[in-house]
C-alpha cells in the first residue's frame, strides 16, 4: 500500500498522559501536513512540515503539542500532558511540492482523553 | 467571515434526485479548489479538483465562479452510496489548505 499511514489508528489515554503519534506520508511527497479534526468540523491545520523543516505551526497548537520530520519522511506529534479536550481525530497528510495539488490524507488517530 | 464557508446541511435528497453545494471562499488570491468526501469516522478523500473551465466525472460536476468567489458540486442520479460528508477545499496560499466545515448529505431510499 502505497498510501499514507498512520499510528495508532485508537489511543485512549489518561489526562495528564502524554501520547506520541507517527505519520508516513506517501514516498515521494516532500509536505506533510498534520490537522485536528472534531465533530461536525472540518480539518482545522496544526503544522507543516516541507522535507524536515517545520514551517509553520497554528496558533491552535499550544506548547504541549510537538511535532518533527527528522529525516523529512515520516512524522510524529507528540502531546504532553494530555488534556480532555485534546480529544479528537488527529490527521496527517502528504501532497508534492511541485504543484498546489490535492493532499492525501491517512486514515488518521482518533484520541479519547479520559 | 471564515475563510471557507459552507452550508452544513443536512440535505436529505430521495435517490436519483440532482443535488448541488456551494462554498464560498473570502481570499480573491486563492489558487486551487478541491472536493473531499468524507464518510462517517474516515479520512477525507479527494473528490475532484476544481478547474476554472469546470469539470465533470462521471455524476459529479465541480465549477468555480472567481468573480463571485465560490465554488459549487453538483450531483447527478443521486445513489445510496453519495450518502457523506462533502468538504470543500481552497489554497489561499503557496501551501496553505483551508478546509470549510463539510456539507452533508444523506440519500434516502
Amino acid at each position: 500500500d502505497t498510501g499514507v499511514s498512520q499510528d495508532p489508528r485508537h489511543k485512549i489515554t489518561k489526562r495528564g498522559q502524554n501520547v506520541t503519534f507517527r505519520c508516513d506520508p506517501i514516498s515521494e511527497h516532500n509536505r506533510l501536513y498534520w490537522y485536528r479534526q472534531t465533530l461536525g468540523q472540518g480539518p482545522e491545520f496544526l503544522t507543516y512540515f516541507q522535507n524536515e523543516a517545520q514551517l509553520e505551526k497554528s496558533r491552535l497548537l499550544s506548547d504541549r503539542f510537538s511535532a518533527e520530520r527528522p529525516k523529512g519522511s515520516f512524522s510524529t506529534l507528540e502531546i504532553q500532558r494530555t488534556e480532555q479536550g485534546d480529544s479528537a481525530m488527529y490527521l496527517c497528510a502528504s501532497s508534492p511540492t511541485a504543484y498546489q495539488g490535492a493532499q492525501y490524507f491517512g486514515p488518521g488517530t482518533r484520541l479519547l482523553v479520559l | 467571515r471564515k475563510e471557507v464557508e459552507q452550508d452544513p446541511g443536512p440535505f436529505n435528497v430521495p435517490e436519483g434526485a440532482t443535488v448541488a453545494f456551494n462554498c464560498t471562499y473570502s481570499n480573491s488570491a486563492s489558487q486551487s479548489f478541491f472536493w473531499y468526501r468524507q464518510d462517517c469516522r474516515k479520512e477525507p478523500k479527494l473528490l475532484m479538483s476544481v478547474y476554472s473551465s469546470g469539470n465533470e466525472d462521471g455524476r459529479f460536476t465541480a465549477q468555480l465562479n472567481r468573480a463571485s468567489q465560490y465554488i459549487s458540486l453538483l450531483i447527478r442520479d443521486s445513489k445510496l452510496s453519495d450518502s457523506a460528508t462533502y468538504l470543500c477545499v481552497v489554497t489561499p496560499g503557496t501551501y496553505k489548505y483551508i478546509f470549510g466545515t463539510g456539507t452533508r448529505l444523506k440519500v434516502l431510499a
